[in-house]
């Protein structure tokens, strides 16, 4: 699987839009993009993949760039249940490949 | 079905000792995958099964631990002769193997080795 950078840490104010950044410049033409998040003590979620089109969905848009080299996670009105690791991997759809995750971006909304 | 359910929540135990957690995942899930997290990082693959068959284990899983999944069903991951580099948080996560939106993971069990 290819390999993903992430800040490692986000801040947002409530309400507002946060938008978190991924680069993924090695990735293959048949592997997708999938963003997870990890809130304090509990497991990873899944939020939302795509492969070469914008997606959204009720929690979140996925914006990948027309090379596939980047992407961008936009939770549109950030609220403090938000605040979590979130992470962004790369895999084929293969069925039984494992998610590799790496270290995430910590999101922190504040009021 | 109220998703992927693990036990215990909490361990704490004596270098040395065995433990065994348990891992129930989604009933009509045939993927079932074990991840280990330690502070401040991502969760790391341990093993995974495709029903009761275990198909890929990382060389993170040493021989001390080794995992199960009779019947396809719940899986339990032993740890022998425990160290304090294995406390951590033990992860399942289970998915029909349609891809990776399909992982659902339970709450975790936190081993704290003493």
């Amino acid at each position: 699987d290819a390999k993903t950078t992430q800040p490692p840490s986000m801040d947002c104010a409530e309400g507002r839009a946060a938008n978190l950044p991924c680069n993924h410049s090695t990735i293959s033409g048949n592997e997708y993009v999938y963003w997870y998040r990890q809130i304090h003590s509990q497991g990873p979620q899944y939020i939302i993949h795509g492969l070469k089109n914008n997606e959204t969905n009720e929690m979140a848009s996925l914006i990948i760039t027309e090379d596939r080299k980047s992407s961008t996670l936009i939770l549109p009105h950030a609220t403090l249940r938000d605040t979590a690791v979130y992470y962004c991997i790369v895999r084929t759809n293969q069925a039984g490949t494992a998610l590799i995750f790496g270290k995430g971006t910590t999101l922190s909304v504040s009021s | 079905d109220t998703g992927v359910s693990q036990d215990p929540r909490h361990k704490i135990t004596k270098r040395g000792q065995n433990v065994t957690f348990r891992c129930d995942p989604i009933s009509e899930h045939n993927r079932l995958y074990w991840y280990r997290q330690t502070l401040g990082q991502g969760p790391e693959f341990l093993t995974y099964f495709q029903n009761e068959a275990q198909l890929e284990k990382s060389r993170l899983l040493s021989d001390r631990f080794s995992a199960e999944r009779p019947k396809g069903s719940f899986s339990t991951l032993e740890i022998q002769r425990t160290e304090q580099g294995d406390s951590a948080m033990y992860l399942c996560a289970s998915s029909p193997g349609q891809g990776g939106y399909g992982y659902t993971f339970g709450s975790g069990t936190r081993l704290t080795v003493v």
